[in-house]
């Protein structure tokens, strides 16, 4: 079974701190994907990766930055944490570079940004 | 034009009933369909792919219409436990990377 899990279910933070998300899948996937999931705006790509050391930018990147120094971790950081990144946080990942399949995901962490 | 779209709903229906959803998207280049399910306050998980010649899972069926730029999902005989919002998933491959794009999501309750 693919397990994707991400290293809090909730989080609350202050503006302006510091914000490392983390992410673990252990099917040797090589796609690993984060999101974010809003009321009425549904699941959006902030960034991927297919790649150890390997990024590329999703729909939503501003604020954000990702770091994946290994196959099987994908994190993602909020420099400088603002109260509109208040949001559902989620992780996933899918086998095969260069073709979209299933992806399994991770079972989010709510941050809420004070 | 959003790319993915989708009825919101909800669709409030009885056990048994029959219940299809649609999903609209705009980018003629998509390559791969998907539908995934969302159980309130859990992550989405895939429900089944969508193949060009339509594909069937028990009481799912999926359909794509490349013509007219939607797929569909039929779920019959519906059972209570079906309740959960339904996201559509298109997505598209080129040179310069991938294009994943989620619709909003369809709300389905199903009633006693």
């Amino acid at each position: 079974d693919v397990k994707v899990t991400q290293s809090s279910r909730y989080l609350v933070k202050r503006t302006g701190e510091k914000v490392f998300l983390e992410c673990v899948q252990d099917m040797d996937h090589e796609n690993m994907f984060w999101y974010r999931q809003d009321p009425g705006l549904g699941l959006r790509l902030i960034y991927f990766s297919y790649d150890v050391k390997m990024k590329e930018k999703g729909d939503i990147p501003e604020g954000y930055s990702v770091s994946r120094e290994k196959k099987e971790r994908f994190s993602l950081i909020l420099e400088s944490a603002s109260t509109n990144q208040t949001s559902m946080y989620l992780c996933a990942s899918s086998f095969r570079r260069g073709l979209i399949n299933e992806q399994f995901f991770g079972p989010g962490t709510r941050l809420t940004v004070l | 034009r959003k790319e993915v779209e989708q009825d919101p709903g909800p669709f409030n229906v009885p056990e048994g009933a029959t219940v299809a959803f649609n999903c609209t998207y705009s980018n003629s280049a998509s390559q791969s369909f998907f539908w995934y399910r969302q159980d309130c306050r859990k992550e989405p998980k895939l429900l089944m792919s969508v193949y060009s010649s339509g594909n069937e899972d028990g009481r799912f069926t999926a359909q794509l219409n490349r013509a007219s730029q939607y797929i569909s999902l039929l779920i019959r005989d519906s059972k209570l436990s079906d309740s959960a919002t339904y996201l559509c998933v298109v997505t598209q491959n080129s040179n310069s990377g991938y294009a994943l794009n989620f619709g909003k999501g369809t709300s389905l309750l199903v009633t006693p």
